[in-house]
């Protein structure tokens, strides 16, 4: 069964950084496009970030561009959020989301998605 | 930016039937996927590409797609689908995932 794991969230202050994973088991990693989807307490869904299988199509929400930066290690099955400057408006569960359709580019579509870790960002 | 526009909220009784709408500038020239999400859980996909269904999701769930409106409809609804639906579309000329707002069904 695949399973995605995320870790990495916590309290952090106005303007620091965070590292978010998500570790993915049960399927070929290197084959689909992966994606970060983040949701504030009692709110709707909100895409984040995009990123192919060979790491060469990125995309971000334009609520994080600049500041966000996706990527992925193959090799180690993982996939990574750094987040800069963070903002009291970042606070939400991030989920790790496995596209459905293996292949190049992004065609965005959501099969399988992690538990999720929550980022407070708080002073 | 593209919006996706869904009703907050839908009632029906059970065993009827839900359509749950997703509103969008022509969005019938686009593949809408349709999650549903319940309480302290993740989202789970429930219809993709307007209206195919992954395995493992009963036939009572279709989607259909035209014009401005995508329709999410949960025939002979149980007390288990009560949950949040959200609609979803990759905008293309943005290069952004959208989604819309969600809607709470709630089975009477």
């Amino acid at each position: 069964e695949v399973l995605l794991v995320e870790s990495g969230g916590a309290l952090v202050q106005p303007g620091r950084s965070l590292r978010l994973s998500c570790t993915a088991s049960a399927f070929t990693f290197d084959d689909y496009a992966m994606h970060w989807v983040r949701q504030a307490p009692g709110k709707g869904l909100e895409w984040v970030s995009s990123i192919s299988w060979n790491s060469g199509t990125v995309a971000y929400a334009d609520s994080v561009k600049g500041r966000f930066t996706i990527s992925r290690d193959n090799a180690k099955n993982s996939l990574y959020l750094q987040m800069n400057s963070l903002r009291a408006e970042d606070t939400a569960f991030y989920y790790c989301a496995k596209d459905m359709r293996p292949g190049i580019g992004l065609r965005p579509l959501f099969n399988y998605w992690g538990q999720g870790t929550l980022v407070t960002v708080s002073s | 930016s593209y919006v996706l526009t869904q009703p907050p909220s839908v009632s029906v009784a059970p065993g009827q039937t839900a359509r749950i709408t997703c509103g969008g500038n022509n969005i019938g020239s686009k593949s809408v996927h349709w999650y549903r999400q319940k309480p302290g859980q993740a989202p789970a996909l429930v219809v993709y590409d307007d209206s195919d269904r992954p395995s493992g999701i009963p036939e009572r769930f279709s989607g259909s797609n035209s014009g401005n409106t995508a329709t999410l409809t949960i025939s002979r609804v149980e007390a288990g689908d009560e949950a949040d639906y959200y609609c979803q579309v990759w905008d293309t000329s943005g290069y952004h995932v959208v989604f819309g707002g969600g809607t709470k069904l709630t089975v009477l």
